[in-house]
């Protein structure tokens, strides 16, 4: 079946630190990949998507490249700030399907 | 206002009662989902609704039950709550047209004894 792996967290940075935070799927087919974020206290928001292999989503600073040879979809952020405090769910959703299928979740603190 | 609403935004309850949870949107969206969260396990969805008549089971739908009362009302229901429900719970919506986007409510913490 499909599944999503994420890195092991907690993640703890300095502010304008490099981030990466690594995702790799498992997906029969060719699947749309995303990044949801969860501020505290709210419900997850979508942060990037990209639909096929090569494509780059970003937004907000953060970038993610969808990479079909090594199954990867990893965010990086070149500068982080303490707002970027969050806990951060890599996802798919394969063609056709109705669902999506969330990684663990990452929880990255970035300190002042 | 907030487009995703849930109530209540924490409950805590004792073994063998029912609970309700709901879920309400002004997005117009035809889609539904109830989710749970557990730390370290991602998000899991319980059911989806594609519409008023159309409810589907989702990976971990055993001791949960949903009614689709209008297009913008989703409830999730457990008909006698366990400890093991205690968790975070997210209600989200997306339209027809693009599947890939989700817009989630804030959660409600529900707690069992």
């Amino acid at each position: 079946g499909n599944s999503v792996t994420q890195m092991e967290g907690p993640v703890t940075l300095s502010e304008e630190a490099f981030l990466t935070i690594n995702c790799t799927y498992t997906a029969t087919g060719y699947p749309s990949l995303f990044w949801y974020v969860q501020y505290p206290g709210e419900g997850l928001q979508l942060l990037l998507k990209a639909t096929k292999a090569d494509d780059k989503g970003s937004n907000k600073g953060f970038e993610a490249t969808y990479r079909k040879e090594t199954t990867s979809f990893h965010l990086e952020k070149g500068s982080v700030q303490v707002s970027d405090s969050a806990v951060y769910f890599c996802a798919l959703r394969e063609k056709g399907a109705q669902k999506l299928v969330f990684g663990q979740g990452t929880r990255l603190t970035i300190n002042p | 206002d907030a487009d995703v609403t849930q109530t209540p935004r924490n409950r805590i309850t004792k073994t063998g009662k029912r609970i309700m949870l709901e879920c309400s949107q002004t997005k117009g969206h035809d889609r539904m989902y109830w989710y749970r969260q557990d730390p370290g396990l991602g998000l899991q969805l319980i059911y989806y609704s594609f519409d008023v008549k159309d409810i589907n089971k989702g990976e971990i739908s055993d001791g949960y039950s949903v009614s689709r009362q209008a297009q913008a009302k989703f409830s999730l229901s457990l008909e006698s709550a366990i400890p093991n429900q205690t968790a975070l719970y997210f209600c989200a919506t997306s339209d027809d047209g693009s599947q890939d986007t989700q817009y989630f409510g804030p959660g409600t913490r529900l707690t069992v004894l």
